[in-house]
């Protein structure tokens, strides 16, 4: 059992197209997370949770939401979809802070927006 | 500012040879946390490493060592007669306690071991 998943693994959508992205997880874990990972910028974070209906922005928020309404949920939306949002996308779970626990991650969802 | 900052992008060995990733960290807590994750060709990320601000005693892992220096701010990390299924992309990460949430990855560098 993987613990977390992500679903699709990969999709091509047109600009200007809604998207959502899920992550569910088994762990029953606290925080999860959304990342975006492009070549020369490593793992950048775009939205986290503390709990049930509880988020926050990350370093790259803009053009994205989520929502969680179950503790093993995550959902991921872009709003309209650009080029830019041409990404692979993470989720990440965490027990507690990450200083503390570190991640584990998804396998990800390679995004293309044409 | 880049909190953490691998500055080898792409490395590429022979096989057996043994290969050291640099990793250089920025901040101003005295509590914080240092990571290693491995990215292998099939795209997951896998968890390495943990390491606290308060034991900089060298670990070792099989073929793999990690070296903490809070004098140079380094966390760097060795592999020993490297393989073939070492190639991957090497991230480095940081967590402060105080910022509790928030990872701050290295852009990685990349390994190549050639057979």
């Amino acid at each position: 059992d993987a613990g977390i998943t992500q679903s699709p693994r990969h999709k091509v959508t047109e600009t200007g197209t809604p998207v959502t992205l899920r992550c569910h997880q088994t762990e029953n874990h606290r925080y999860m997370y959304w990342y975006r990972q492009d070549p020369g910028h490593g793992l950048r974070l775009i939205h986290y949770s503390y709990g049930v209906k509880d988020t926050d922005k990350g370093e790259v928020s803009d053009g994205y939401s989520v929502s969680r309404s179950k503790t093993e949920d995550f959902l991921l939306t872009l709003e309209s979809a650009t080029s830019s949002q041409t990404s692979v996308y993470f989720c990440a779970i965490s027990e507690g802070t990450v200083a503390n626990y570190g991640y584990t991650f998804g396998s990800g969802t390679r995004l293309t927006v044409v | 500012a880049q909190k953490v900052t691998q500055a080898q992008t792409e490395i590429s060995v022979v096989e057996k040879e043994d290969v050291t990733l640099d990793c250089v960290y920025e901040t101003r807590d005295t509590t914080y946390y240092l990571f290693w994750y491995k990215q292998p060709p099939s795209g997951e990320l896998v968890f390495l490493i943990r390491r606290n601000s308060f034991d900089e005693q060298n670990e070792i892992s099989g073929r793999y060592s990690w070296n903490f220096q809070k004098s140079t701010s380094s966390f760097n990390f060795t592999i020993t007669a490297s393989q073939v299924v070492d190639s991957a992309v090497y991230f480095c990460a940081l967590s402060e306690i105080f910022t509790g949430n928030q990872f701050y990855f290295g852009t990685g560098t990349s390994l190549t071991v050639i057979p």
